[in-house]
C-alpha cells in the first residue's frame, strides 16, 4: 500500500527553528509538496521537490532524498502566525497525491 | 497568479436541499480541478478529479448520484450535494491544476464550510 508519516504534532519556541520530517512509501514518485494549512482554512503551497537535495524558500526550506524516501520542511525564525498543520503529499506513478496526516506545529512564545 | 475562488464560502441548507459550490481558477486555465472534503479534526479526503468536458472520476466510497461534479470549462468546476444530510456538513475544497506557477501543482480554493440543519 501506500503511505505517509510525518509526527502528529509538534512544539517549538518563537524565533527558533523546526524540522518537519515525512517518509513515504508510494508506488512510483512524480514530486514531493507541503503544504500549510491553518485551523479553518484551505491548505496554501509551501514547496515543491522533485530532485534531491535542498529548496530554499525565505523562511521555509524543503529537502528531499529519494533514494531514502525521505524529505524534511524547515522552518527558521519561527513566527507565531506558522502555528498550523503543515501536510506532506506525494505525486505517484500515476500522477495521483498521496496525503499525508499533517503535522500540527504549535508555537509558543 | 494560481488564485482559485470558492462560491459560497459558508452556507446553511435544510436537510434534502441541493447545495451548489462553484470553484473558479481566476488567473490560469486548470485542466484538472479535485474536489476535497475534511471533517473537523480529520486529514483531506480527496472526493473526485474532474478534467475539463469530461466525466468526474470519483474515489472510493463516493457516491456520484449524490455529489454530482460538473467541469464545464477550463476555469469553472461545480459541486453539487444533491438531497443533503447532517452527515453532510463539512468542509468542501476545490483545487486546480493546470499551467500556472510551478507544473503539476494543485492550488486549492478557500474552501466552503456546509452544514446541513
Amino acid at each position: 500500500g501506500q503511505n505517509i508519516d510525518q509526527p502528529t504534532e509538534m512544539t517549538a519556541t518563537e524565533g527558533a527553528i523546526v524540522q518537519i520530517n515525512c517518509t513515504y512509501q508510494t508506488s512510483g514518485f512524480n514530486g514531493l509538496f507541503w503544504y500549510q494549512q491553518h485551523a479553518g482554512e484551505a491548505p496554501t503551497f509551501l514547496s515543491y521537490n522533485v530532485l534531491d537535495g535542498l529548496e530554499e524558500k525565505g523562511r521555509f526550506s524543503s529537502f528531499l532524498s529519494r533514494s531514502k524516501g525521505y524529505s524534511y520542511l524547515l522552518l527558521k525564525e519561527l513566527q507565531m502566525k506558522d502555528s498550523a498543520s503543515y501536510l506532506c503529499a506525494v505525486k505517484d506513478s500515476n500522477y495521483q497525491l498521496i496525503w499525508g496526516a499533517g503535522t500540527k506545529l504549535i508555537i509558543k512564545p | 497568479g494560481a488564485v482559485v475562488s470558492q462560491h459560497p464560502s459558508w452556507v446553511i441548507c435544510k436537510s434534502g436541499t441541493s447545495v451548489k459550490i462553484e470553484c473558479r481558477s481566476l488567473d490560469f486555465q486548470a485542466t484538472t480541478m479535485f474536489w476535497y472534503r475534511q471533517f473537523p479534526k480529520q486529514s483531506l479526503m480527496l472526493m473526485a478529479t474532474s478534467n475539463e468536458g469530461s466525466k468526474a472520476t470519483y474515489e472510493q466510497g463516493v457516491e456520484k448520484d449524490k455529489f454530482l461534479i460538473n467541469h464545464a470549462s477550463l476555469t469553472l468546476s461545480t459541486l453539487t450535494v444533491t438531497s443533503a444530510h447532517p452527515e453532510d456538513s463539512s468542509f468542501y475544497i476545490c483545487s486546480a491544476q493546470g499551467l500556472a506557477g510551478e507544473s503539476d501543482t494543485q492550488y486549492f480554493g478557500p474552501g466552503t464550510r456546509l452544514t446541513v440543519l
